[in-house]
């Protein structure tokens, strides 16, 4: 699976959009990138996938390059309780390599 | 509620000893994944099953292992604890078979090894 890089931590201003960066340069064409988020130590949470289209649903929006070789997640008005870990992941569509491979995420974090 | 259930959630156990977690997947859901996590390395992939067989490995020490019952429902079975076995372990479910689909978690099982 592709690798990607995140930073390590972000801060946002609740209310305002948050948007999170993510490149993964060596993404293949059959890979998916998808986004978690981990709540302090509970289970990480699906927010939204996409292949090449930018996608958006009624946690978030992900727009993904042209090139495919990085995306950013938003958050369009960030509330306290999006104060997360957020895991931007690569993850292969072949069958039997379904594995989501997580990396070191950012930290986002809210302020009132 | 992502529908996976993980029993259970505290689990406070002494160095040599061996425990079992186990993981409810969403119903429908043919794959298991189990996931380690602990303070110094993050989420990291043990294992998955597909319909009660091994699909893929990840970084799985010989003392654990795992399987998947004929209801779909798995264990991690975690033997001659140490003390760096202490971590959050997950379970995740999704469909298999198809890779755009999203994986659940389940709220996980905190081990503590003493």
């Amino acid at each position: 699976d592709a690798k990607t890089t995140q930073p390590t931590s972000m801060d946002c201003a609740e209310g305002r959009a948050a948007n999170l960066p993510c490149n993964h340069s060596t993404i293949s064409g059959n890979e998916y990138v998808y986004w978690y988020r981990q709540i302090h130590s509970q289970g990480p949470q699906y927010i939204i996938h996409g292949l090449k289209n930018n996608e958006t649903n009624e946690m978030a929006s992900l727009i993904i390059t042209e090139d495919r070789k990085s995306s950013t997640l938003i958050l369009p008005h960030a509330t306290l309780r999006d104060t997360a870990v957020y895991y931007c992941i690569v993850r292969s569509a072949n069958f039997g390599n379904e594995k989501l491979t997580f990396g070191t995420g950012t930290r986002l974090t809210i302020i009132p | 509620d992502s529908g996976v259930t993980q029993t259970p959630k505290h689990l406070i156990t002494a160095t040599g000893q061996r425990v079992t977690l186990r993981c409810s997947p969403r119903s429908g859901d043919l794959s298991v994944y189990w996931y380690q996590q602990s303070l110094d390395q993050g989420l990291q992939f043990l294992i998955q099953y597909y319909n009660g067989e091994e699909r893929a490995k990840g970084n799985i020490l010989e003392r654990f292992s795992a399987q998947q019952f004929p209801d779909l429902h798995s264990e991690l079975n975690l033997s001659s604890l140490e003390l760096g076995d202490s971590a959050l372990y997950f379970c995740a479910s999704s469909v298999a078979g198809q890779g755009w689909t999203e994986a659940f978690f389940g709220q996980g099982t905190r081990l503590t090894v003493v």
